[in-house]
């Protein structure tokens, strides 16, 4: 069965601090591999996604996340942090028949200081 | 184009009640997935809905139910709530085949 693990349940930086959230997956066969934000009160977002094309994926707000199939992980990093970035991050992976159906990590919530 | 809608968005029950939750996807999108999130348990897939048809279901019992109209439109049902219930409740809508989905707000569900 497919599963992902998030390491680090909370994770804090200073304002232009680099970034750097965890992933990693396992699963029997390449799947697909996706970071969500979600900010308070809101629904999710998706920020990148992977899906056997280029390993290193660039996203939204600046983020990108490198797959790295020898090691089964998918991290999240952004070079330089900013205060709009606090919120939680999900990384997320399917399988390539049932694309629509999403197996959840537990999430890392991302916290900046200025 | 407008997102995924959910109604309502904030709900309180009693427990053993039932509660219906509705969820209009993206026009254009014919599947419609949704996902239970807890602080204890996270984000869990619930069940997929394209054309009117249920493709997949999550571990949840059979008190949790959904269905799926001709216009894509999807509501799911919760029968006989119990506290445990109390979660958001999200939906997300994608073209069926492609890659994304595409969130709603979700609907706050409050079991007392």
């Amino acid at each position: 069965a497919q599963s992902v693990t998030q390491l680090g349940s909370h994770v804090s930086v200073s304002e232009g601090a680099l970034v750097l959230l965890r992933c990693n997956y396992s699963s029997s066969v390449p799947p697909y591999l996706f970071w969500y934000v979600q900010y308070p009160n809101q629904g999710l977002q998706l920020l990148l996604k992977y899906t056997s094309a280029a390993t290193l994926v660039k996203g939204i707000n600046g983020f990108e996340a490198e797959f790295k199939k020898s090691e089964t992980s998918f991290h999240l990093t952004k070079p330089s942090a900013h205060m709009s970035d606090a919120a939680e991050y999900f990384c997320a992976v399917s399988d390539r028949e049932s694309t629509d159906k999403l197996i959840f990590g537990t999430g890392t919530r991302l916290q900046v200081f200025p | 184009k407008a997102g995924v809608t959910q109604t309502p968005r904030y709900l309180i029950k009693t427990r053993g009640q039932q509660v219906t939750l509705s969820c209009s996807p993206i026009s254009g999108h014919r599947s419609v997935s949704w996902y239970q999130q807890t602080p204890g348990q996270g984000l869990q897939f619930l069940f997929e809905y394209f054309s009117e048809t249920q493709r997949n279901k999550g571990n949840f019992p059979g008190r949790f139910s959904g269905r799926q109209f001709s216009n894509s439109r999807s509501e799911m049902n919760v029968s006989t709530l119990e506290l445990g219930d109390s979660a958001l409740y999200l939906c997300a809508s994608s073209i069926a085949g492609v890659d994304e989905q595409f969130f709603g707000p979700g609907t706050r569900l409050t079991v007392l």
